[in-house]
């Protein structure tokens, strides 16, 4: 089956910096990745959805200047969290969509998640 | 603006137990539904997908059932192993994108 990465799986850092996940498709070629955010005991909430060559399309509440998207390839997106406070510490998901898969949403291959602490 | 809802939050079971998940979501214009487990921790794995034209999908000892118009769906697990502990969601989906239940954390006791 299709497989998605996350780097790094867990990542700490302190009040102010920023930070970078990565989310790849190893096997097939996405023109669409997604971004969650998950807290815990809460659902996954949907962030953004990152489509390769053009801009992001963030959710409702969601700070654009403050989480990055770049889905510069059609394996690769990045999230970049900017000056990241306490209260972003949380579990990061990606998806990748193949379209090939031949359904109208197509299926997301979710990556492993990534674990930031804000200090 | 489409809301899910999994009851209850957490279920413990004896090995051995068939067991059903329920799944409920107020807006029935979806295109498909899917289920995933969740291990502590972890990313997500994709257990079933019933697009919204089928009733039912089954794989292995997992069967899940689709009711559109109700606005329904149930994960299905027969003869439950410890090694199905984990937290199991349902995902609605329409117009490109997936909207999560909280989820159902499973335990069962060898």
């Amino acid at each position: 089956g299709a497989v998605v990465s996350q780097h790094p799986s867990w990542v700490i850092c302190k009040s102010g910096t920023s930070v970078k996940i990565e989310c790849r498709s190893l096997d097939f070629q996405a023109t669409t990745m997604f971004w969650y955010r998950q807290f815990p005991k809460q659902s996954l909430m949907l962030m953004a959805t990152s489509n390769e060559g053009s801009k992001a399309t963030y959710e409702q509440g969601v700070e654009k200047d403050k989480f990055l998207i770049n889905h510069a390839s059609l394996t690769l997106s990045t999230l970049t969290v900017t000056s990241a406070h306490p209260e972003d510490s949380s579990f990061y998901i990606c998806s990748a969509r193949d379209p090939t898969s031949g359904t109208s949403t197509d299926t997301q291959y979710f990556g492993p998640g990534t674990r930031l602490t804000v200090l | 603006k489409q809301e899910v809802t999994q009851i209850p939050a957490a279920l413990s079971v004896p090995e051995g137990e068939n067991l059903v998940l329920n799944c409920s979501f107020t807006d029935s214009a979806i295109y498909n539904l899917q289920w995933f487990r969740q291990d502590p921790g972890k990313g997500l794995t994709s257990l079933l997908l019933i697009q919204s034209s089928q009733r039912e999908q089954t794989s292995g000892r997992l069967n899940a059932s689709l009711d559109k118009s109700s606005g329904r769906s149930t994960l299905y697990i027969a003869a439950s192993q410890p090694g199905d502990s984990a937290t199991y969601l349902c995902a609605p989906g329409a117009n490109s994108k997936l909207t999560f239940g909280k989820g159902i954390t499973l335990s069962v006791r060898p």
